[in-house]
């Protein structure tokens, strides 16, 4: 398996520009998360889906943020508009049992 | 709610050393607790990972058991190498919930 895949790996922007980010979950994972890292605030959870349904979204930041999963193998995150704020690692990780995979995650920079 | 402490680093080893990073948790049922390992520029990688009392996960020279006694998961390997450097998260899964709850990662260092 190729494990979960995300895209780009690097995202330069500039504020106020739209930025998206796309995971691809491993195959047959019904659980895929959507996390933030940076340095002050370390691993944030900001939504997670079951069987493609948005359970709990309480870590997404502001209304700036959404994430869709039109299908099991396929979920992006969108910021509208970026702000130098939300420069971060982002990751998406699916979920087998009990135990989670991580993508290689999405380093987004917003000047 | 869950909670995870992690001792705070960077710890600084020199290689064959002995390691050794805390971890203790706060469930209010029977989690199934993990460590991950992010190397620079990676995503995180599970580690090795314990579903109940008294159990041992191990992997890569890595062991942690799973104590519920003292609510501890702590890291231990007996003689770390310079490729171990990276940050290690501790972690929890309770049940039926589904979030992981991650502790804020410990940077260990190995150095020649």
């Amino acid at each position: 398996d190729a494990g979960v895949i995300q895209s780009p790996r690097h995202e330069v922007t500039e504020m106020g520009q739209e930025v998206t980010l796309r995971c691809k979950p491993i195959s047959g994972h019904d659980y895929l998360f959507w996390y933030r890292q940076t340095m002050m605030r370390g691993l944030e959870l900001l939504i997670y889906f079951n069987n493609n349904v948005p359970i709990d979204d309480s870590g997404m930041p502001e209304d700036r943020f959404s994430a869709k999963m039109p299908n099991a193998s396929f979920s992006t995150l969108k910021i509208q508009p970026s702000e130098p704020r939300d420069s971060a690692v982002y990751f998406c990780a699916s979920r087998s049992t009990d135990t989670q995979y991580f993508g290689p995650g999405t380093r987004l920079t917003v000047l | 709610g869950n909670s995870v402490t992690q001792m705070e680093g960077p710890v600084t080893l020199s290689e064959e050393a002995f390691l050794t990073i805390n971890c203790t948790y706060t469930a209010t049922g029977y989690p199934s607790l993990f460590w991950y390992v992010q190397y620079p520029g990676e995503g995180l990688q599970l580690l090795l990972k314990a579903t109940k009392a008294d159990d041992k996960g191990s992997n890569k020279g890595f062991e942690a058991t799973y104590r519920k006694e003292t609510t501890s998961f702590h890291l231990e390997k007996g003689s770390v190498q310079v490729s171990d450097s990276a940050v290690y998260f501790c972690a929890l899964s309770e049940g039926g919930y589904q979030k992981v709850t991650f502790g804020t990662g410990t940077k260990l260092q190995v150095i020649p």
